[in-house]
Formats: C-alpha cells, sequence, structure tokens
C-alpha cells in the first residue's frame, strides 16, 4: 500500500514485557516521527529521524527506543512496558529536506494498552 | 522556545454556525503554520498550512490567515456541517529545527 502504514493496529500488553510498534512509508520521505496522544497532553513528540542511523530524542523520550537501518522502516520499541505508556501512538514522515513549509503525513495509529 | 497555543474545547456548534478555533504561536525564526484535522479512529491529516506572513490557507471551506503581527493562525468556517465533527489541531514547523510543535487540540461537535 502507497503511504505510510503502522502495525499492529490495536496491542494489548502486560507491565514489563517488550513491544514494538512498525512503521512503514512509501515515499522515500528523509523524516521520520514518533508521537504519543494522550488526553490533555494532545500529540507529544518520542523520537525522530533525520535519515537511516540517524535518530535523536523528542520530548518524551524515556522507556522508548527507536532504530532506523533503512529509510522506509522507523520501529519504536518498549522495552519494558509501564502503564503509563498506555496510549495511542502515531508514526509520521515527511520530505523535502529542512524546508519548514513541509507538512509531516500521519499513519492511522497504533492503540496500545499495558494492564 | 517555540510553541503553539490554541483554544480549549470541547467546542459544540449547530449546524450552519461559524466557527473560529483561536491559535496563537511562539517561534524564534520564520516558522511556517498548519492545520491539522483528526477524524474519529484515525490519523491527523493536513487541512490547510500558510509559510509566511500574510498568506491565507483554505481548504474544504476552512481559511486561516498567517498574522505575524498578531503571531496568529486562527481557524474560521463560515457554515459548519456535521462531517466538521473532529479534533483540530494547529502546528508550526521553523526551518533551523526538524519538529514540529503542535496545539494540544480543540475538539469540535457540530450537532443538527
Amino acid at each position: 500500500d502507497a503511504g505510510i502504514t503502522q502495525s499492529p493496529r490495536y496491542k494489548i500488553t502486560e507491565t514489563g514485557r517488550q513491544v514494538t510498534l512498525m512503521c512503514h512509508q512509501t515515499w522515500s520521505h528523509s523524516y521520520m516521527f514518533w508521537y504519543r496522544q494522550d488526553l490533555g497532553h494532545g500529540l507529544r513528540l518520542i523520537y525522530y529521524s533525520a535519515a537511516a542511523d540517524i535518530t535523536d530524542k523528542g520530548e518524551v523520550p524515556d522507556g522508548y527506543v527507536v532504530s532506523r537501518s533503512k529509510t522506509e522502516n522507523f520501529p519504536l520499541t518498549l522495552e519494558s512496558a509501564t502503564r503509563s505508556q498506555t496510549s495511542v501512538y502515531f508514526c509520521a514522515s515527511r520530505g523535502g529536506g529542512r524546508a519548514s513549509y513541509n507538512e509531516q503525513f500521519f499513519g492511522p495509529g497504533t492503540r496500545l494498552t499495558v494492564l | 522556545g517555540d510553541s503553539v497555543t490554541q483554544m480549549e474545547g470541547p467546542v459544540t456548534l449547530s449546524e450552519e454556525a461559524f466557527l473560529t478555533i483561536n491559535c496563537t504561536y511562539t517561534a524564534t525564526g520564520y516558522p511556517s503554520l498548519f492545520w491539522y484535522v483528526q477524524y474519529p479512529g484515525e490519523g491527523l491529516q493536513l487541512l490547510l498550512k500558510a509559510t509566511k506572513a500574510d498568506d491565507k490557507g483554505s481548504n474544504k471551506g476552512f481559511e486561516a490567515t498567517y498574522r505575524k503581527e498578531t503571531t496568529s493562525f486562527h481557524l474560521e468556517k463560515g457554515s459548519v456541517q456535521v462531517s466538521d465533527s473532529a479534533v483540530y489541531f494547529c502546528a508550526l514547523s521553523v526551518l533551523t529545527g526538524n519538529q514540529f510543535y503542535f496545539g494540544t487540540g480543540t475538539s469540535l461537535t457540530v450537532i443538527p
């Protein structure tokens, strides 16, 4: 499928388990982003990547790990899930280099519940 | 630092009413400004954008004008429909950074 996809769409896990959320885009965009969305906080940036093998922390990186070995994939791993990581996670991508006028394109989201 | 402040919701309007959602920003440099819309159960979609002062972005009857003097980018629509019920996010992007800065979102419900 063309565009940006996320998997799984829904995930229930238990405290302490490792969970990986997948993100795939077909545009060869340089930039990719992970956000979490919680009531009252809007969207908060977890990590972003400017290119393959280049990643950087966002506002709320603790408890998360990312990698980007290929331009099109940007997985997000919760190494030891906690209840506070229950959230909706969005992946996004942006092309066009550093130009500020290029919008981000969002995936459909993954709803994660940590019991 | 760079940030966006938008009016808190929720907002409830009757069909065909006029809509304004306020958004103000703080930015170092010359930002581009965006409005995104999120329908229930979906990801965010770009609604409109403006990349320089006095630009007007428009789409689907929605408009917003980039006002540098008031650091604002208010979203307006003359006559809302039930299908406009969604959460609206204001956002900015600055040339010197790679990130977007989002407001907390404003929930809009339009009743018939």
